[in-house]
């Protein structure tokens, strides 16, 4: 079961860049990374989802690291309606899936 | 293409009450996952769902059940409730086991007074 790292709590201004870590270094070869947020007391979207390579959609860019053991979810022009929870899994294969605490993204004005 | 749908939205019960909720999937989508978000524990995963069989199970009492029926939509039911299960539940559904590829509901928001 690979165990994701988050910090809590991040800012990061309207406009620029927010590049949220996710630390998962006991990730096994086949197990992909996702990306979910998570606005006050709506339901998780799913943001992005990548296994190896670089992934981007039209919601955000996911780097992953060579070794695989983290990985960055980089949303280019923040705005206030990203101000949410982001939760960083990565699921074993056909096993539950864990959410962790995720980190709490505020964008300000 | 209509998301998932969990009714109902809002429910207050009483202790010791039992409550059903229910869960209406993507069309196509046979998985169908369970989760209790309380503002101290975060998203608890709670039981899956896959073609009418659980195929994975979270820590939850025997208070706690679920089924899938065959048009792949799902119910919880919750027995003897306690002011501790009042909570948002999410329902998320997925194509197959999707590693975490999921589409949530709304959730039902349930309080127990």
């Amino acid at each position: 079961d690979a165990k994701t790292t988050q910090p809590p709590s991040m800012d990061c201004a309207e406009g620029r860049a927010a590049n949220l870590p996710c630390n998962h270094s006991t990730i096994s070869g086949n197990e992909y990374v996702y990306w979910y947020r998570q606005i006050h007391s709506q339901g998780p979207q799913y943001i992005i989802h990548g296994l190896k390579n670089n992934e981007t959609n039209e919601m955000a860019s996911l780097i992953i690291t060579e070794d695989r053991k983290s990985s960055t979810l980089i949303l280019p022009h923040a705005t206030l309606r990203d101000t949410a929870v982001y939760y960083c899994i990565a699921p074993p294969h056909r096993d539950k899936v864990i959410f962790g605490p995720g980190t709490s993204l505020s964008v300000i004005p | 293409k209509a998301g998932v749908t969990q009714t109902p939205r809002y429910l207050i019960k009483t202790r010791g009450q039992q409550v059903t909720l229910s869960c209406s999937p993507i069309s196509g989508h046979r998985s169908v996952s369970w989760y209790q978000q309380t503002p101290g524990q975060g998203l608890q995963f709670l039981f899956e769902y896959f073609s009418e069989t659980q195929r994975n199970k979270g820590n939850f009492p025997g208070r706690f059940s679920g089924r899938q029926f065959s048009n792949s939509r799902s119910e919880m039911n919750v027995s003897t409730l306690e002011l501790g299960d009042s909570a948002l539940y999410l329902c998320a559904s997925s194509l197959d086991w999707s590693g975490g590829g999921y589409t949530f509901g709304s959730g039902t928001r349930l309080t127990v007074v």
